[in-house]
């Protein structure tokens, strides 16, 4: 079975860090790109970081670029998002999703993990 | 960035009927179109992708056409089960999401 399971989150203060990781299972991880979805509370979904299978390429939603880092170690099956500086409008639930490609070459998200909450507040 | 504008925002229905939902991008993204499907609680699931591919295991109730700017999700004969949020997706630049549709109980 293919699984995502992400662990990490909690309350942090703001301008804390906080750490993200992400444990796969059930297929070659080292084939796909990965990416984190967040979403705030009662809101919708908002795309924050993609990296390909190899780790050497890396985007970046303007929200948190130079802020947040994503990274990969395909030896431990692990995706990794380290959160800096973090804003009260960073508090959502991150997602750590799979890039699949279909044979017509469509990129599309599956599956998602269950999440984990991010909330920043004093 | 591509924006992506689905209508309505919420809508309510009764099982059984026929549901059409609208996403519309800022700029021409073909046929990168993904739908998703989100319960309370849960996370996404996608439905269909390249606008019009159902993802295996997707109730053949559920449909998508359209290209270019203007596409359409929809559910043929509503069950109990499909009361959610569902959001479109485009894939064609830097992924963005559409604001959601709720789909409540009339």
């Amino acid at each position: 079975e293919v699984q995502l399971v992400e662990s990490g989150g909690g309350l942090v203060q703001p301008g804390g860090s906080l750490r993200l990781s992400c444990a796969a299972s059930g297929f070659s991880f080292s084939s796909y790109s990965m990416n984190w979805v967040r979403q705030a509370p009662g809101k919708g979904l908002e795309w924050v970081s993609y990296i390909s299978s190899s780790g050497d390429t890396i985007y970046y939603a303007d929200s948190v670029k130079g802020r947040f880092t994503i990274s990969r170690d395909n030896a431990r099956n692990s995706l990794y998002l380290q959160m800096n500086s973090l804003r009260a409008d960073d508090t959502a639930v991150y997602y750590c999703v799979r890039q699949f490609t279909s044979s017509s070459r469509y990129n599309y998200f599956d599956p998602w993990g269950q999440g984990t909450l991010v909330t920043v507040s004093s | 960035d591509i924006q992506m504008t689905q209508s309505p925002s919420s809508l309510s229905a009764s099982v059984g009927d026929r549901v059409t939902i609208t996403c519309r991008a800022s700029q021409n993204i073909s046929s990168y179109l993904n739908w998703y499907q989100q319960k309370p609680g849960k996370a996404p699931n996608v439905l269909i992708y390249g606008a019009s591919s159902s993802q295996s295991g997707v109730p053949s109730r559920f449909s998508g056409s359209g290209s270019g700017t203007d596409f359409t999700l929809t559910i043929s004969s509503l069950q109990p089960e499909d009361f959610a949020t569902y959001y479109c997706q485009q894939s064609y630049s830097t992924p963005t999401f559409g604001q959601g549709t709720k789909v409540e109980i009339k």
